[in-house]
């Protein structure tokens, strides 16, 4: 099937340890994603990354980087995680144009909770 | 100031009746996307609908259409024939410009939609 897929679906830590989330996209997109979806179910982007630039929000503490080994891989690494970085992340991919509709797609989703 | 706001938090709609979720947006470019999500319980971010700044018609998906309004701003989805499996949170989100490593998402704060039998 044609998708964005990231594993783990569910992730349980202890704070200090490091970890990542992968995702694969298989659509032939340009530009990938990382977003955070907090307690009250607010999305903010952390991450965009095509094979050229990575823009960073600058609100995202340098504990995560993003990791693209190719154009259709962008995972996600968090160092020393915190209580506060429980959350819900997607990983999404876009075609480079704005396409309109299907253009813009998610991945199912990692739940982390860090105890 | 906020580029994407849904006043809505919460709303009820009986099954089988229509529904419109409220979505305003802020931008000045001339190119943008909007775009619209349902997040069932089960969590995932499944779309359901687009408009670009320059189409002329309102966009169309089955039961979802987009009430779009470019003058004053707003992109209202409306759910025509509610099911008990439209029972979700709904994101309307803005993508500015023309895509690229820029063409972030911004969402806003959702809309969580109760059907009733």
């Amino acid at each position: 099937d044609t998708a964005v897929s990231q594993t783990p679906k569910y992730l349980v830590t202890q704070m200090g340890n490091d970890k990542s989330i992968k995702c694969e996209q298989n659509l032939g997109h340009d530009t990938m994603y990382w977003y955070k979806q907090d307690s009250k179910k607010f999305l903010k982007i952390m991450f965009s990354y095509n094979n050229k630039e990575l823009i960073i929000n600058e609100t995202v503490p340098n504990r995560f980087s993003p990791k693209s080994p190719d154009k259709a891989h962008l995972n996600l690494h968090i160092n020393s995680l915190e209580l506060g970085d429980s959350a819900v992340y997607f990983c999404a991919s876009s075609q480079d144009k704005l396409t309109g509709a299907g253009g813009y797609t998610f991945g199912s989703g990692t739940r982390l909770t860090v105890v | 100031a906020q580029k994407i706001t849904q006043t809505q938090p919460g709303m009820f709609v009986q099954e089988k009746e229509a529904v419109t979720l409220d979505c305003t947006y802020d931008t000045s470019d001339p190119s943008y996307g909007l775009f619209w999500y349902k997040q069932p319980s089960s969590g995932e971010m499944i779309f359901l609908i687009y408009q670009g700044s320059y189409d002329q018609q309102n966009a169309t998906e089955g039961r979802y259409s987009l009430n779009f309004q470019k003058a004053r701003k707003s992109a209202n989805l409306v759910i025509s024939a509610s099911q008990l499996g439209d029972s979700a949170m709904y994101f309307c989100a803005m993508r500015e410009g023309l895509g690229g490593s820029q063409g972030n998402l911004i969402f806003g704060k959702g809309t969580k939609l109760s059907v009733k039998p």
